[in-house]
């Protein structure tokens, strides 16, 4: 499985809007990214996932690098309750039944009042 | 509505016991999940079923038997359990390949 690198935790101020790296340079053609957060004491949650373009939704924005090797969770305007640990998945295409999402450490983001 | 449900919430239980943990989901998904997450966060996939099939059944002893009665409910049954088994156990459940619902999570703790 292709591995993805994020930075241990992060810092933002409440507000503003919050830039989450992931660098995953051994990325296949026919990976998928996925964004999973997940707050304190609970399951992780689904945020977002692309292929090759931008995509947007209610939570975030997913911005693809053109050589798909990094990608970038946009939240526009963080809250408290965003704090969270984020998680950059790869995800191989593979029969349905058989959607192995493969976690690694994540990133811990703290939201400052 | 809870989505996917899990049962216990907490379990503590001494080595050696035989447990089981319920998962329950109503969004009408074929395809349900077990993950661990040990006492350092890592999250990993154990076992995946769809419409009642096994699907996946990562490098987990055999003392870990999951049952699916019918496609709403995936348990989890853990035979003889170990120190190391203590863990926050995950359920999910998935519709489609995009994303996964998790449930909240049963704290096992072995003494």
């Amino acid at each position: 499985d292709a591995k993805t690198t994020q930075p241990n935790s992060m810092e933002s101020n409440e507000e503003e809007p919050v830039h989450l790296p992931c660098n995953h340079s051994t990325i296949s053609g026919t990976d998928y990214i996925h964004w999973y957060r997940q707050l304190p004491s609970q399951g992780p949650e689904y945020v977002i996932h692309g292929l090759t373009s931008n995509v947007n939704n209610r939570m975030a924005s997913l911005a693809i690098a053109e050589d798909r090797k990094s990608s970038t969770l946009i939240l526009h305007r963080a809250t408290l309750r965003d704090a969270a640990v984020y998680y950059c998945i790869l995800r191989p295409v593979s029969n349905f039944g058989n959607e192995k999402l493969t976690f690694g450490t994540g990133t811990r983001l703290t939201i400052i009042p | 509505d809870t989505a996917v449900s899990q049962t216990p919430k907490y379990l503590v239980t001494q080595m050696g016991n035989d447990k089981s943990i319920k998962c329950e989901q109503n969004l009408g998904h074929d395809t349900m999940y077990w993950y661990k997450q040990d006492s350092k966060k890592f999250l990993k996939i154990m076992f995946s079923y769809n419409n009642k099939e096994l699907i996946i059944n990562e490098t987990v002893p055999n003392r870990f038997s999951p049952k699916s009665p019918d496609k709403a409910h995936l348990n989890l049954h853990i035979n003889s359990l170990e120190l190391g088994d203590s863990a926050v156990y995950f359920c999910a459940s998935s519709q489609t390949v995009y994303e996964q619902y998790f449930g909240p999570g049963t704290r096992l703790t072995v003494t």
